[in-house]
Formats: structure tokens, C-alpha cells, sequence
């Protein structure tokens, strides 16, 4: 595997279900980011990691929950979300924040029902 | 004022044109400067960077930044409709050190 890798592609949930994304980059990276795509809506920076630790959330409900277990994986624990939380949810990832720009994982697309 | 800006579109260029694709940002302390090439259902792809004032070219891509005037843009010589795509503009602030992108610019080449 190369690049940042997002797991699930597609996902359909229930507002009652709990569910995770998944994203791993295998650049030796020491930032990650989740952003938020809603259809006609520029990119939504969600939260941001740097080094493992959690610089930054963008004022993001609590029914979205990440974790950061280390440099390479990120995660976004979802619960009790609501349909206008159905978006693509686009992992990335750099090195020193930005400098040299952030390499996009291909995104979860997620329906919420 | 938008931290970055980008015209919405939808730019419609026939093909074999250049397209012209600009962007304005707010924060003079800014230091790099990103294009990136978005199909539609897909995620972003890097496509140009660029640091210094000037012209940089990769292909038919041309990137040109003017920092006095807070602006970037991006040309695509001999466009052709594989670049329909919507252009989203990224910028490096240097007090956040984060990425900062503009809305995106819809370009549509036509056949």
C-alpha cells in the first residue's frame, strides 16, 4: 500500500449506529487531518493531528469523535449522526503541517439514513 | 474578506485554450502556495506547488505568484477536457502552518 489509504469507500448508516473510519498513510508523515466535503461546499477542516496529538478542532459536534493511536493511523468514531451529516469525509496527511502540501486519502462517501 | 478566494465558475474554456484560474488570499505572512485538481466524487490531487515570486511550469501547468499583490494563479495550456475539474486553490499560513483552501473554481473544457 502507498499513499494514504481511507477504509471504508461507501458506508450507509442509521442515525442509531455507531460507526469508524479508518485512514493510514504510508508516507512517514507527522500530520493528519479529517476534512468534511458536503455536496457544493468547499473543504470543512474537521480536526487536525500533529505528532499524535490533537492541535486543532474545528468547533466539530461531539457525535464525531477521533483518535490518533499514532503517526500513521487516524480514526473517526461516528455516533447518533443526522442525514445532513452525509458527506465524503476526506482523510490527509503531511509533513511539518503543510509546508510541502497534504496528500488526500480517496474518502469515505457517507450516507446517513 | 475570505482567507483565500477563488472565483466559483463554472469556467468553460473550448479545447486547446489556456485556462486561467485565479486566487486571492488574506494573510501576507503566507509562504506556500498549492493547486489542487478535484474530479468530481473524487478527492484532491496535488498538482502545483510554489514558494517564491515568479512563474513555475510543470507540463501545461503554470503556476504564477505575486506575494506584493496577495496572488496566485494557475494556467493550463492546451487544455483538454480531462481537465474538467474543479481547481481548489491552498494556502500555507505562516502563523497556522496549516493549509487553508479557497472554494474551488469549476472548469469545464468543451470538446
Amino acid at each position: 500500500e502507498t499513499g494514504v489509504t481511507q477504509t471504508p469507500r461507501h458506508l450507509v448508516m442509521g442515525m442509531t449506529n455507531k460507526k469508524s473510519l479508518k485512514c493510514e498513510q504510508h508516507l512517514g508523515h507527522n500530520a493528519m487531518y479529517w476534512y468534511k466535503q458536503s455536496a457544493k461546499k468547499p473543504l470543512e477542516l474537521m480536526f487536525v493531528y500533529s505528532l499524535e496529538e490533537r492541535v486543532e478542532n474545528n468547533s466539530v459536534p461531539s457525535r464525531f469523535s477521533p483518535e490518533c493511536p499514532n503517526s500513521s493511523h487516524l480514526f473517526l468514531h461516528l455516533h447518533t449522526l443526522q442525514p445532513e451529516d452525509s458527506a465524503l469525509y476526506l482523510c490527509a496527511s503531511s509533513q511539518q503541517q503543510g509546508d510541502y502540501g497534504y496528500t488526500f486519502g480517496s474518502g469515505t462517501r457517507l450516507t446517513v439514513v | 474578506q475570505k482567507e483565500v478566494e477563488q472565483n466559483s465558475g463554472p469556467l468553460s474554456v473550448p479545447e486547446g485554450a489556456i485556462a486561467s484560474l485565479n486566487c486571492t488570499y488574506s494573510d501576507r505572512g503566507s509562504q506556500s502556495f498549492f493547486w489542487y485538481r478535484q474530479y468530481s466524487g473524487k478527492s484532491p490531487e496535488l498538482i502545483m506547488s510554489i514558494y517564491s515570486n515568479g512563474d513555475k511550469e510543470d507540463g501545461r501547468f503554470t503556476a504564477q505568484l505575486n506575494k506584493a499583490s496577495q496572488y496566485v494563479s494557475l494556467l493550463i495550456r492546451d487544455s483538454q477536457p480531462s481537465d474538467s475539474a474543479t481547481y481548489l486553490c491552498a494556502v500555507n499560513r505562516g502563523s497556522a502552518r496549516q493549509l487553508t483552501f479557497g472554494s474551488g473554481t469549476q472548469l469545464t473544457v468543451l470538446p
